[in-house]
């Protein structure tokens, strides 16, 4: 089964600091996804690459970046913290985007900006 | 832009029932539909996955139907245990990234 790994599951941080989350997956997947989850609003898609060193936005990209140096790896950046990026941040992955091709995710992390 | 809506937002059954969870969304033209579980704090997992020119998809006692001219997908689970228990989400692929989730319905499955 993929695996999809992220480093953390809970983290407190404060405002202004700048904060790395890190999403690893284990099955050679070309597409790489980070979305944030919060209440009511659902799943919204902040960036996602298909390939080492692309990267697109999504539809919430303001006040993030991203890495993806390796295939495995990517990193979502949070420049300098606010309080309204606390959320639950998925990273997810999937192989090349066909129509028979499942997302996979990570456990989350839980980020809360102080 | 596709929109799509999962009512109710939170169901609750006595263990046993066989039940429907439903998922409507605007935009016909899907690549794939998928449904998720999802447990409290953790990240989603995939259920089942619908391609747009399939009609339906089992896996154990779950039933995922798809419906593309009527924009709705029903997710049935027989017997349903507390296990069971969770937020249930889809989702709708209209090709490559372009994938929109819903908000869930909340299942929760009184023994």
């Amino acid at each position: 089964d993929v695996k999809v790994t992220q480093s953390s599951r809970y983290l407190v941080k404060r405002t202004g600091e700048k904060v790395f989350l890190e999403c690893v997956q284990d099955m050679d997947h070309e597409n790489m996804f980070w979305y944030r989850q919060d209440p009511g609003l659902g799943l919204r898609l902040i960036y996602f690459s298909y390939d080492v060193k692309m990267k697109e936005k999504g539809d919430i990209p303001e006040g993030y970046s991203v890495s993806r140096e390796k295939k495995e790896r990517f990193s979502l950046i949070l420049e300098s913290a606010s309080t309204n990026q606390t959320s639950m941040y998925l990273c997810a992955s999937s192989l090349q985007g066909g129509s028979n091709e499942k997302l996979f995710f990570g456990s989350g992390t839980q980020l809360s900006v102080l | 832009k596709q929109e799509v809506t999962q009512i109710p937002a939170a169901l609750s059954v006595p263990e046993g029932e066989n039940l429907v969870l439903n998922c409507s969304f605007t935009d016909s033209a899907i690549y794939n539909l998928q449904w998720f579980r999802q447990d409290p704090g953790k990240g989603l997992t995939s259920l089942l996955l619908i391609q747009s020119s399939q009609r339906e998809q089992t896996s154990g006692r779950l039933n995922a139907s798809l419906d593309k001219s009527s924009g709705r997908s029903t997710l049935y689970i027989a017997a349903s245990q507390p296990g069971d228990s969770a937020t249930y989400l889809c989702a709708v692929s209209g090709g490559y990234q372009k994938v929109t989730f819903g908000t869930g319905t909340k299942l929760q499955v009184i023994p």
